[in-house]
């Protein structure tokens, strides 16, 4: 696609449900990132993707957060028992190179905004 | 452990002036540095990418400065306009440099 589209923009969860995000990256990015940001403040790092795998997962704040990215393109952030502490914008970013390319200019979506009520 | 600052916080100013925008990190031993725009409601647009071995980047009104051994860089914006109004943000690849670190950011308004 032309930019990084992210469902739903919107999401106003209870304590305690599952929620998944998805992130559909431009067509042909390698590389896919996960960031939280809470208000007002920047964001900050969940996970990242290389293709399939998980190339770095040390920014899930905890075993609720979960992400997959199957088949190198789409990716979904699974949270389970959502905690009101988890209300904050999930942006996902994704690139054509790896950073040590020194191109590693990210692109990303406009974001998810949960709520959890 | 990286830490991003941006000062100041919010700035107001009116149409036309000049100004410029901190970034300070702590560790310097990073590989590039990125500014970035992010409009309410919306995702980051990067405006600049400085790598390590660069002193600055511009592109168009905005010139971006770093200076690794000091730990600090800067935005600088010509004749601002209504338009440039957003939250800029500084980051800095941390680690194995997938994940950057970003500061706070600075809330811009400029006026009429």
């Amino acid at each position: 696609g032309a930019g990084v589209s992210q469902t739903p923009s919107n999401k106003v969860t209870e304590k305690g449900k599952y929620v998944e995000l998805r992130c559909d990256p431009i067509s042909g990015h390698t590389a896919l990132y996960w960031y939280r940001q809470s208000l007002g403040q920047g964001p900050e790092f969940l996970i990242y993707f290389q293709g399939t795998g998980a190339a770095d997962d040390s920014g899930l704040p905890n075993d609720r957060f979960f992400a997959v990215r199957p088949e190198g393109s789409v990716s979904t952030l699974k949270i389970q028992r959502t905690e009101r502490g988890d209300s904050a914008v999930y942006l996902c970013a994704s690139s054509t190179d790896r950073w040590d390319s020194g191109a590693n200019v990210l692109t990303f979506g406009a974001g998810s905004r949960l709520t959890v009520l | 452990k990286q830490e991003v600052t941006q000062i100041p916080a919010a700035l107001s100013v009116p149409e036309g002036e000049n100004l410029v925008l901190n970034c300070s990190f702590t560790d310097s031993a990073i590989y590039n540095l990125q500014w970035f725009r992010q409009d309410p409601g919306k995702g980051l647009t990067s405006l600049l990418l400085i790598q390590s071995s660069q002193r600055e980047q511009t592109s168009g009104r905005l010139n971006a400065s770093l200076d690794k051994s000091s730990g600090r860089s800067t935005l600088y914006i010509a004749a601002s306009q209504p338009g440039d109004s957003a939250t800029y943000l500084c980051a800095v690849p941390t680690g194995t440099a997938s994940k950057l670190t970003f500061g706070t950011g600075t809330r811009l308004q400029v006026t009429l």
